[in-house]
């Protein structure tokens, strides 16, 4: 089946640990992003990939780091400069270079200890 | 800039009730319209679309109509389930966004047997 996973499905951060979210993708998209969601609000975008070795910072990437060496691959770590970490993070990918249907992994929800 | 307003909830519905969630946008151009459903725990999925003035997008018995004259593509749908009890998110893609999709605050429905 095609589809997005992201694991763990629940991770724990202790103080000053970097953590990071794994995100697969076997829809042969080219385009990935992360975002992340606060109880209530909407999502905001932390980063985005068109394509492979290359992404962009979307509206809050401060804490955060990325990485796109492979199409299907797009980690994100949570660093510890990122001091309010607590949220549940969702990947999602589209066909083509920033096509405008997004399809959504499951989600990762991160929790501080 | 572009953006997205939601009516507020929680929505409480009894079964078999008539559904609108309101959702109204300002954007330049000829934006992509979406309507996202967001289940207890998990990812958002794509429930609809409609990509140009007057087009209707539907799914699953919802129903969404983009409007380019009240900038709105509010959600219906004409009998709910309990099974429909999840959150509602509302997004626009335009051609200024850069990749980013630009989501409502999401709504929550909530259905009574």
């Amino acid at each position: 089946d095609g589809g997005i996973t992201q694991s763990p499905k629940y991770l724990f951060r202790k103080e000053g640990q970097n953590v990071t979210l794994s995100c697969e993708q076997n829809l042969n998209h080219d385009a990935m992003y992360w975002y992340r969601q606060d109880p209530g609000q909407g999502l905001r975008l932390i980063y985005y990939s068109q394509i492979v070795n290359d992404f962009q910072k979307g509206d809050i990437a401060e804490g955060y780091s990325v990485s796109r060496e492979k199409k299907e691959s797009f980690p994100l770590t949570v660093t510890s400069a990122q001091k309010n970490p607590t949220a549940f993070y969702l990947c999602a990918s589209s066909e083509g270079v920033l096509g405008e249907t997004q399809y959504f992994g499951p989600g990762t929800r991160l929790l501080v200890l | 800039g572009n953006s997205v307003t939601q009516m507020e909830g929680p929505v409480t519905l009894s079964e078999e009730a008539f559904l609108t969630i309101n959702c109204t946008y300002t954007a330049t151009g000829y934006p992509s319209l979406f309507w996202y459903v967001q289940y207890p725990g998990e990812g958002l999925q794509l429930l609809l679309k409609a990509t140009k003035a007057d087009d209707k997008g539907s799914n699953k018995g919802f129903e969404a109509t983009y409007r380019k004259e009240t900038t709105s593509f509010h959600l219906e749908k004409g009998s709910v389930q309990v099974s429909d009890s999840a959150v509602y998110f509302c997004a626009l893609y335009g051609s200024s966004n850069t990749g980013k999709l630009i989501f409502g605050q999401g709504t929550t429905l909530q259905v009574k047997p």
